[in-house]
């Protein structure tokens, strides 16, 4: 079946401009996770969605940031006023109930977003 | 949050043994140990996760220590494609429901022909 998908892969935009990225987690799956990564570093925890619950928003670096997900399946990272150390690989995950509980994770091919 | 500490790199010859280790000194009896590895330019995959015992799966073997201090995991014979960024990361099972996992900087596996 078809994996995480995410969109668009590249993103080169203007310091300023908002930017929306969008995940399709794995159907029927949960959990969805965003993370992102900057060159050459590990990856850093942004936020995660479980259900209908509350999301854990602790790793949002600032208030530019936010997250939706709509319908317990796509999520949609929204970056408003870009800035240049937002560049990065922003990387999607998704686990179903099973993987919840035992951690698997299933990434997508993460959207690279250069700001100018 | 529960930590863990790999080292920065590692080297090996192909088709010879691998063992990355881990330490996670201040694992709870609740944290799962979990293996994802990042090939260049692609998303990280998942590898192998344990809570106790060792573990095998087709890709690798994960041996854990008795007090769950550490782990290692096991590359019985790597391979070209094995070169990779290994992660350890410790699963908090918040009653039944996973947390996020918390990535470090993982070991970076370099594997020579």
């Amino acid at each position: 079946g078809a994996g995480v998908s995410q969109s668009p892969s590249n993103k080169v935009t203007e310091k300023g401009k908002d930017v929306e990225l969008r995940c399709d987690p794995i159907s029927g799956h949960t959990a969805l996770y965003w993370y992102r990564q900057s060159l050459g570093q590990g990856l850093e925890f942004l936020i995660y969605f479980q259900g209908n619950s509350a999301p854990d928003k602790s790793g949002l670096p600032s208030d530019r940031f936010s997250a939706e997900r709509t319908g317990g399946s796509v999520s949609t990272l929204t970056i408003q006023r870009t800035q240049q150390e937002d560049s990065a690989v922003y990387l999607c995950a998704s686990s179903d109930l099973a993987g919840g509980i035992t951690g698997e994770l299933f990434f997508g091919e993460g959207s690279r977003l250069t700001v100018l | 949050d529960a930590k863990t500490t790999q080292p920065n790199s590692m080297e090996s010859n192909e088709e010879e043994p691998v063992h990355l280790p881990c330490n996670h000194s201040t694992i709870s009896g609740t944290d799962y140990i979990h293996w994802y590895r990042q090939l260049p330019s692609q998303g990280p995959e998942y590898v192998i996760h344990g809570l106790t015992s060792n573990v095998n799966n087709r890709m690798a073997s994960l041996a854990i220590a008795e007090d769950r201090k550490s782990s290692t995991l096991i590359l019985h014979r790597a391979t070209l494609r094995d070169a990779a960024v290994y992660y350890c990361i410790l699963n908090v099972n918040y009653g039944g429901s996973q947390g996020n996992l918390i990535f470090g900087k993982g070991t970076k596996l370099s594997v020579k022909p």
